[in-house]
């Protein structure tokens, strides 16, 4: 069971905006930041999105991320085939002095 | 360009050691906390430690407290995490990666090392 709590999937089509939720509690997501990441079949996951809505060089403003509260979420706009990946959330959680992962979600390009 | 490179891994029966290595270059490792982050086959990411750039800081996940080690060695630009008293739920790929913007952001990741624990 996964401290962090996101969707085991989520699909979409070619050009549609899907969102991926994540949520958490006061203890992580409600007093620190949010990263996202995805990780594409067979490789090492790859950093999307830091601080709740911050994309780092070379990542597509398709992705774009938000925070409210002890809730976070993912949005990709513009869906693409490239796109069909797993998608996790995380941040630093004050209780347990740990990073805490989401269980991730898989994303299907329909 | 930055790149970490991890080594150590293979196949280890339940209840033994192996030790992992990441070595980095194209940053200035010293600068830098560096995580290690595991993923059991067909699980999910799974934090298991960080050091900070000078080895003062370290912290654990819960599961592996008193039985992996994590340190550093800046002059050899090298990151290690000693794993005993092995178990079979320990069986991961194991990424280390470094700490940029944020306590869970990672900006670059290794291409991982496989640690099969099995009798």
């Amino acid at each position: 069971q996964s401290v962090l709590t996101q969707p085991p999937s989520a699909s979409g089509t070619p050009g549609q905006r899907v969102t991926i939720s994540c949520s958490g509690r006061y203890s992580n997501i409600g007093t620190n930041t949010v990263t996202w990441y995805q990780q594409l079949p067979g490789t090492a996951p790859k950093l999307l999105i830091y601080t709740n809505s911050q994309r780092p060089s070379g990542v597509p403003d398709r992705f774009s991320g938000s925070k409210s509260g002890t809730s976070a979420s993912l949005a990709i706009s513009g869906l693409q085939s490239e796109d069909e990946a797993d998608y996790y959330c995380a941040a630093w959680d004050d209780s347990l002095n740990a990073v805490v992962f989401g269980g991730g979600t898989k994303l299907t390009v329909l | 360009q930055v790149q970490l490179v991890e080594s150590g891994g293979g196949l280890v029966r339940p209840g033994g050691s192996l030790r992992l290595s990441c070595a980095a270059s194209g940053f200035t490792f010293s600068d830098y906390y560096m995580n290690w982050i595991r993923q059991a086959p067909g699980k999910g990411l799974e934090w298991v430690s960080f050091i900070s750039g000078g080895g003062s800081t370290i912290y654990y996940t819960d599961s592996v407290k008193g039985r992996f080690t994590i340190s550093r060695d800046n002059a050899k630009n090298s990151l290690y995490l000693q794993m005993n008293s092995l178990r079979a739920d320990d069986t991961a790929v194991y990424y280390c990666a470094r700490r940029g913007s944020g306590a869970a952001a990672n900006d670059y990741w290794g291409q991982g090392t496989l640690v099969t624990v099995s009798s």
